[in-house]
């Protein structure tokens, strides 16, 4: 069956350590995107990509970066920059109907 | 003021009850999506919508892009229902959304 695997499903860092979370999907979806979730708060967009080699900042990109070298794969470090990297991060991907299919998620907790 | 706007933020139901989650939105986004994300976290998308009215089971979700607004109905809402319900407007190739209803159904 087609979807989005995430990976791990919980993951402890200590503080000042890069993490990097993945991401990878067999829906044949050329756009990708890594949403970040804090308690009360909407889902906030980090990075987007609309194709393969090519990415673009979202709403709060500070302290993260992407790549998109491969067309399934969305991998999103979270680098020592970020101040309070702590939080719930989400995958998604979206085709041409424009639906968009959605990973369970990865929880990150820095220590 | 928020792009994306949900109401209520917190809905208590007994098993069987009709329930409405509202959303509205700001001028610009072309379709709404209505989601589900259970305790786990994972997200579900539940319906796309840009005009009318959609039926998925026990689901109904409606748009009035008049008004700028949709609701998200479930009729005899069953406990395997708690979960928390999210509108997300689509603007530009983007998702904006709402901060989600936390709905707990008791049997």
């Amino acid at each position: 069956d087609g979807g989005i695997t995430q990976s791990p499903k919980y993951l402890f860092r200590k503080e000042g350590q890069n993490v990097t979370l993945s991401c990878e999907q067999n829906l044949n979806h050329d756009a990708m995107y890594w949403y970040r979730q804090d308690p009360g708060q909407g889902l906030r967009l980090i990075y987007y990509s609309q194709i393969v080699n090519d990415f673009q900042k979202g709403d709060i990109a500070e302290g993260y970066s992407v790549s998109r070298e491969k067309k399934e794969s969305f991998p999103l470090t979270v680098t020592s920059a970020q101040k309070n990297p702590t939080a719930f991060y989400l995958c998604a991907s979206s085709g041409t109907d424009y639906g968009y299919t959605f990973g369970s998620g990865t929880r990150l907790t820095v220590v | 003021k928020n792009e994306v706007e949900q109401s209520p933020q917190n809905l208590t139901a007994q098993e069987g009850e009709f329930i409405t989650i509202n959303c509205s939105y700001s001028v610009g986004i072309s379709a709404l999506h209505w989601l589900q994300q259970h305790p786990g976290g994972g997200i579900v998308s539940l319906f796309m919508l840009s005009s009318g009215k959609k039926k998925h089971g026990r689901l109904i979700a409606t748009i009035n892009i008049q008004e700028k607004h949709s609701s998200l109905h479930i009729t005899a809402s069953h406990p395997r229902d708690s979960a928390v319900y999210i509108c997300a407007g689509r603007r530009g190739g983007k998702l904006i959304f709402g901060t989600g209803t936390r709905l707990q159904v008791f049997p």
